[in-house]
């Protein structure tokens, strides 16, 4: 009930492109869902986040889409770039257990 | 601003050698400290984190241990390595109200 279920494991994707990733979980106690992004040897940034009062949020080039009844929420790169190739984790926590429970990631290419 | 700084970069120590990685924050005060660890094509673990001064919460029974010595300083230490301690050793932060966190650029560690 802990685990954050993430696809594809990989992704390629042209220039210009839509780049979809989907994450889901079964505890419905999680109430904050945060996308990091990782390059090669770096440490993950936070990209964008949700909590489950929105079902959609928009920041720049990236959107989460969230499904609170599918327990499902997943991230949109649009007009993905060369420079967005990276290793991307979904994950959940519940507020005031200092945790997060990650996905087990997406490597997204974007081909030039 | 606040920054994280994580120490080494990289490490390569023998089997059965012990271990102690090291975390500092500035810029902020009694932050939460967690130490995640992230096996090659697998998402993040969190092995501890602490909400204080000498307060530890290890989330995995394994080989490794923690401790905070001073408010902002959190350190990950093994008296023996095995060859499957061997990983991204990934320090975060946060502040104590929420549950974003922040990570440091990682640790590559290889036990040989």
């Amino acid at each position: 009930q802990q685990q954050v279920k993430q696809s594809p494991q990989s992704l390629i994707v042209q220039k210009g492109g839509i780049s979809i990733i989907n994450c889901a979980y079964e505890n419905t106690a999680f109430d904050y869902f945060p996308w990091y992004q990782q390059f090669p040897g770096k440490g993950p940034a936070l990209l964008i986040a949700i909590r489950p009062d929105v079902s959609e949020k928009k920041e720049g080039r990236f959107t989460i889409s969230f499904n609170k009844s599918a327990k499902q929420f997943s991230l949109h790169i649009m007009d993905s770039q060369p420079g967005d190739s990276a290793t991307y984790f979904c994950a959940a926590s519940t507020s005031g257990t200092y945790k997060y429970i990650f996905g087990t990631g997406t490597r997204l290419k974007v081909l030039a | 601003s606040q920054t994280i700084h994580q120490w080494p970069a990289t490490l390569v120590q023998p089997v059965g050698s012990p271990l102690s990685l090291e975390c500092t924050v500035e810029g902020t005060s009694n932050p939460n400290l967690y130490w995640y660890r992230q096996a090659a094509g697998r998402g993040l673990q969190l092995l501890f984190y602490s909400v204080g001064i000498g307060q530890i919460s290890s989330e995995v029974p394994q080989n490794l241990s923690a401790s905070r010595p001073q408010d902002r300083q959190f350190i990950l230490s093994s008296k023996k390595l095995l060859l499957s301690d061997s990983g991204f050793y990934l320090c975060a932060w946060s502040y104590q109200a929420s549950t974003e966190a922040f990570f440091g650029q990682g640790t590559r560690l290889t036990v040989v």
